[in-house]
């Protein structure tokens, strides 16, 4: 399957500081890239949908000015996560859509602990 | 919009034995169903899909099947092995967005 990366692959912060997430695409062009969050045990929640060159579409409760999504090019979309607080820790993973295959395909998951 | 409920959402099965997880949803435009196995600490990993133009899709010895009328899918894993222990999610989408289903926990006993 296509391979999907991201880095770093975990995290540990001061709470108030800001920390950067990198998703890329290694084999496909992903026009789009979505991001989710998962708590331990639980499903992948969504939490914005990311279009090249355009905004952030975000989801239903989750703030935009606290993740920011930046989709510049065809291959890599980056989450920061602003002003963390120990609330915000939690397991961050990435997907992107390989438009040929009309397939999802996952990144390995960053783990963010704020202290 | 659209809801998948997964079911069950823990299964234990000897090795060798076969193993089904079943899902249901809700919005009928749904038509891309793919299922993912995550392992702990990972990212999922598609391991299956199938599309509503088709009932039933294999690949060694994992199978899935579609039911467009019921509007259930389900996975099929046979002659399970330990390495197929991991949590299993089912997913349905109708545009590019997934839904995921709330995940299985499958565990293979030796």
């Amino acid at each position: 399957g296509a391979v999907v990366s991201q880095h770093p692959s975990w995290v540990i912060c001061k709470s108030g500081t800001s920390v950067k997430i990198e998703c890329r695409s290694l084999d496909f062009q992903a026009t789009t890239m979505f991001w989710y969050r998962q708590f331990p045990k639980q499903s992948l929640m969504l939490m914005a949908t990311s279009n090249e060159g355009s905004k952030a579409t975000y989801e239903q409760g989750v703030e935009k000015d606290k993740f920011l999504i930046n989709h510049a090019s065809l291959t890599l979309s980056t989450l920061t996560v602003t002003s963390a607080h120990p609330e915000d820790s939690s397991f961050y993973i990435c997907s992107a859509r390989d438009p040929l295959a009309k397939t999802q395909y996952f990144g390995p998951g960053t783990r963010l602990l704020v202290l | 919009g659209e809801n998948v409920e997964q079911h069950p959402s823990t299964l234990s099965v000897q090795e060798g034995d076969s193993a089904v997880i079943k899902c249901t949803y809700s919005d009928s435009a749904s038509n891309y169903f793919p299922w993912y196995k995550q392992e702990l600490g990972k990212g999922p990993q598609l391991i299956i899909d199938i599309r509503s133009n088709v009932g039933e899709k294999k690949d060694q010895r994992i199978a899935v099947t579609l039911n467009k009328t019921a509007k259930h899918f389900s996975l099929h894993i046979t002659e399970t092995q330990p390495e197929d222990s991991a949590v299993y999610f089912c997913a349905a989408s109708s545009a590019q967005k997934l839904v995921f289903g709330q995940g299985t926990r499958l565990t293979i006993n030796p």
